[in-house]
């Protein structure tokens, strides 16, 4: 079954330093995501992306946080200072369409950020 | 916002017991998904449903939709080792081609079964 692959599977960071998560959504998926999850706590939505914008945001979604389509595979998440609360789990996630439209999610293996 | 509250937060139950988890939304959702998580994994894709009052079976597992599609249930019978995990309902308010993606998951209920 094809995969959404993430890398790093860890990442160690400063506080205040930058960080860009990478992901390759599954190849013929329109539907971009980026989910966090705090340890033991549920999943929390980022950001959708479609169409090489943002569709939509969610409040954990501030200033410090973007995302980026740079070529036809990766999709990448970057934080610009990193701070000790952005420590998570941090799931990118694809579809061929819209949740909306009844459409599931595929899930990568996630990139555990550990900011010191 | 809209929120998504699910019980129990865990659950442990003897082998071969069932196990039910319930999900509750804040609004009127156009369809609701759940996930499974293993320990140490990513939310894996169970099942969806959409019309109001749905019922779905996997095997097991039961699934259900309520008729005011503000509430879901998740039901397991006679629970297996291989059931471990927490298992999330996730809303989606959206509807159609406007939505643009943003599931709401509820805390999840983390099953634990005793061999």
């Amino acid at each position: 079954e094809p995969e959404v692959t993430q890398t790093p599977s860890h990442q160690v960071t400063q506080m205040g330093q930058e960080v860009i998560l990478r992901c390759v959504p599954i190849s013929n998926h329109l539907y971009f995501y980026w989910y966090r999850q705090i340890l033991g706590q549920k999943v929390e939505f980022l950001v959708s992306f479609y169409n090489n914008e943002i569709s939509e945001k969610s409040e954990i979604f501030d200033d410090q946080f973007s995302v980026e389509r740079p070529d036809g595979s990766n999709f990448t998440l970057k934080i610009r200072s990193t701070k000790l609360e952005d420590s998570a789990m941090y799931f990118c996630a694809s579809s061929i369409l819209p949740t909306g439209r009844s459409e599931k999610l595929f899930f990568g293996s996630g990139t555990q950020l550990s900011v010191l | 916002g809209q929120q998504v509250m699910q019980i129990p937060q865990y659950q442990h139950v003897q082998e071969g017991e069932d196990f039910t988890t319930y999900c509750n939304s804040s609004t009127t959702l156009s369809n609701i998904q759940w996930y499974k998580q293993r320990p140490g994994g990513h939310p894996v894709f169970l099942i969806q449903l959409v019309k109001s009052g749905e019922v779905k079976k996997q095997k097991r597992l039961t699934f259900q939709f309520g008729e005011a599609k503000k509430n879901s249930s998740l039901h397991i019978t006679a629970t297996q080792t291989t059931d471990v995990g927490t298992y999330f309902c996730a809303g989606n308010q959206g509807h159609g081609s406007s939505n643009t993606g943003k599931l709401i998951f509820g805390q999840g209920t983390t099953l634990q079964v005793k061999p």
